[in-house]
């Protein structure tokens, strides 16, 4: 069973400050993606990543695969409250892209 | 487009009782997913379906049962409710590979 790590579980921070939050694995994914999630809703989609070592950008949030794809992070500049959420990781690997290994999220309190 | 809808948002069941979760999504895609969502745990895939009249078993399949009739229905099925299914359950669905499409979930417990 492939597993993805995510980290810290919690964080709470100011508006304004930087973090940055982590997903591992000690599998290979062929891609990686992040959504996030407000209270009483579904997860929506930020990001997709396939290649290792890619970068990309969502305005204030920059997304990067590991070299050897096992790992992601995200990182939120000058956070906002709208930021607030729960952000996961899910991994595809193999032939069945479509089914995703989710991790079990790092639950984001940006404090006005 | 509506996207992903689920029906209902919230029951209680009672141990021993069934229910169906309706999932219906009006953006054409072929693949549809099921998951369950406990506190602190992530998402679990419970089934899965890559067309009409094809299912799959996930990670968490017992004590569920799934059918994909049409491109656009995808029901889960709870045969005799149990405490340990009170979750909350997502339905996606997903065109390629990559993007799934979440609906807005349904809160289930059972006592």
């Amino acid at each position: 069973t492939q597993l993805l790590e995510q980290s810290p579980q919690f964080l709470s921070i100011q508006e304004g400050e930087n973090l940055t939050v982590y997903c591992n694995s000690s599998s290979v994914f062929s891609s990686l993606q992040w959504y996030r999630q407000e209270p009483g809703e579904g997860p929506v989609l930020l990001v997709t990543v396939v290649t290792g070592g890619e970068v990309k950008k969502l305005k204030r949030l920059t997304f990067q695969f590991g070299d050897a794809r096992k790992d992601s992070s995200l990182h939120i500049t000058a956070a906002q409250p709208g930021d607030t959420g729960l952000y996961l990781c899910a991994g595809a690997s193999g032939g069945s892209n479509y089914k995703l290994t989710f991790g079990k999220g790092t639950l984001l309190t940006v404090n006005p | 487009n509506a996207g992903v809808t689920q029906t209902p948002k919230f029951r209680i069941l009672k141990i021993g009782q069934s229910m169906t979760l309706q999932c219906t999504q009006d953006m054409n895609h072929n693949y549809m997913y099921w998951y369950r969502q406990d506190p602190g745990m992530g998402l679990k895939l419970i089934y899965y379906s890559v067309g009409a009249g094809i299912t799959d078993k996930g990670e968490v399949p017992n004590g569920y049962n799934v059918s994909r009739s049409t491109t656009e229905d995808f029901p889960l099925r709870l045969e005799l409710a149990a405490p340990s299914q009170t979750s909350v359950y997502f339905c996606a669905s997903s065109l390629t590979n990559y993007e799934q499409y979440f609906g807005p979930g349904t809160r289930l417990t059972v006592t």
